[in-house]
């Protein structure tokens, strides 16, 4: 079946550090891939999409990174700042394009 | 910049009670959708809706629940008959008029609690 999935729950940084956080998908047919952040008591925030036929996105101090072979997903922010501090999701089209599919979320908390 | 409502922000209800949860989509968006989200899990999809039917649908979203557009700006959820497992976020999302891959904008969702 269709899932996505991230790595590690929790990431902790220092302000001013970057930061990485990763997502491996299943479904090999995907095209389109978006990360969302969500702060507590808020609905998931676009970031920043990339499909299928990029390799690489970047937008204002993020870049999402694809890489096909292996299914896996990053999103690098840069000069991490505590308003960084959200969960954040990766989330993938579903092959009929009618629906996104999460992952569990990373928890990134950036200390000043 | 334009953005998706949600009322209202906190629901809290009976079981077996129904409850109806309401959304305004992005002005001239055309595809809404609503998704679930368990306290301290991932967001889930139920179900996606264009051209006033439903386009998908998740096995989470089985006979007790129903969509709406009963006018040219509200987009409702209805749950007929709640259970205790009922209790989530709730999110309404909305999309852009094509069908070519664009993100979903995100309402700040309804918290439903179920007694």
């Amino acid at each position: 079946g269709e899932s996505v999935g991230l790595h590690l729950p929790t990431l902790s940084v220092q302000e001013g550090d970057n930061s990485i956080i990763n997502c491996a998908y299943s479904n090999s047919a995907s095209d389109y891939f978006i990360w969302y952040k969500q702060e507590s008591g808020k609905g998931p925030q676009f970031i920043i999409d990339i499909r299928s036929n990029m390799d690489k996105r970047q937008g204002q101090r993020v870049t999402v990174l694809l890489n096909k072979t292996v299914k896996h997903l990053s999103l690098q922010i840069a000069a991490t700042q505590p308003g960084d501090s959200a969960v954040y999701f990766c989330a993938e089209l579903n092959q009929a394009g009618t629906a996104l599919i999460f992952g569990k979320g990373t928890t990134l908390s950036v200390s000043s | 910049e334009p953005e998706v409502t949600q009322t209202p922000s906190h629901q809290v209800t009976q079981m077996g009670q129904e409850v109806i949860l309401r959304c305004v989509p992005i002005s001239n968006h055309l595809y809404f959708y609503w998704y679930r989200q368990i306290l301290g899990q991932k967001v889930e999809f139920l179900v996606s809706f264009y051209n006033n039917e439903i386009s998908e649908k998740s096995e989470i979203f089985d006979d007790q629940f129903s969509v709406e557009r009963p006018d040219g700006s509200n987009f409702t959820l209805k749950i007929r008959s709640t259970k205790l497992e009922d209790s989530a976020m709730y999110f309404c999302a909305s999309k852009g008029q094509t069908i070519s891959n664009q993100p979903q904008h995100f309402g700040d969702g309804t918290r439903l609690s179920i007694l």
